[in-house]
């Protein structure tokens, strides 16, 4: 049972490159989330879904987009890559009350 | 959005107790207390949660005030692999929507010596 796996687990950009994360869960679980983390913070709320089919905006969603097609898959877009946009990416999906979330994809935007 | 107050860093010795504690204050009535811990270079991981009631489990057990504005978690005989930062969080019952996006705050550094 692999869980949460994120692909890739580490990518340089340059300025205005564009890519996309990849978060695949097989728990069958309603919700997903995109949190980044950057040095000595906390994680922040980029967006999330609530089912296929659905997205919605966390606290720090400006330059990213999501899509979430199919169930077990949520992705994160990046169109035009910044420095600011350097930071480790962890996808999670929950149950109710439980999150469960992938090893993280580190960025790097040079 | 209700928030938690953790000590920046503690220190515990392996093999003893460790006494994690959380403030927060303004908790509503639906919220959950939850606590992950984030092991270094990895994602966060579920360690427990409760509403009212005192909560044990395989890796810790959760202290809940009478009043709800403060909590402990406990692990009972730390060892080298608990060293990690420890978040606390307010969640209501369903994560889905606006009903209840988890924010994790800075948290607690947890340092085990040998």
């Amino acid at each position: 049972n692999a869980g949460v796996t994120q692909t890739p687990k580490f990518r340089v950009l340059k300025t205005g490159q564009s890519m996309t994360l990849l978060c695949a869960q097989d728990m069958n679980h309603e919700y997903m989330y995109w949190y980044r983390q950057d040095p000595g913070m906390g994680l922040r709320l980029i967006h999330y879904s609530v089912g296929e089919g659905t997205t919605a905006k966390g606290e720090v969603p400006d330059g990213y987009n999501v899509s979430r097609l199919k169930k077990q898959n949520f992705l994160l877009g990046l169109e035009s890559a910044a420095p600011s946009q350097t930071s480790v990416y962890f996808c999670a999906s929950s149950s109710r009350r439980v999150l469960t979330f992938g090893a993280g994809s580190r960025l790097t935007v040079l | 959005d209700a928030k938690t107050t953790q000590p920046n860093s503690m220190e515990s010795n392996e093999e003893e107790p460790v006494h994690l504690p959380c403030n927060h204050s303004t908790i509503s009535g639906t919220d959950y207390i939850h606590w992950y811990r984030q092991l270094p270079s990895q994602g966060p991981e579920y360690v427990i949660h409760g509403l009212t009631s005192n909560v044990n489990n395989r890796m810790a057990s959760l202290a809940i005030a009478e009043d709800r504005k403060s909590s402990t978690l406990i692990l009972h005989r730390a060892t080298l692999r608990d060293a990690a930062v420890y978040y606390c969080i307010l969640g209501e019952v369903d994560y889905g929507g606006s009903q209840g996006n988890l924010i994790f705050g800075k948290g607690t550094k947890l340092s085990v010596k040998p």
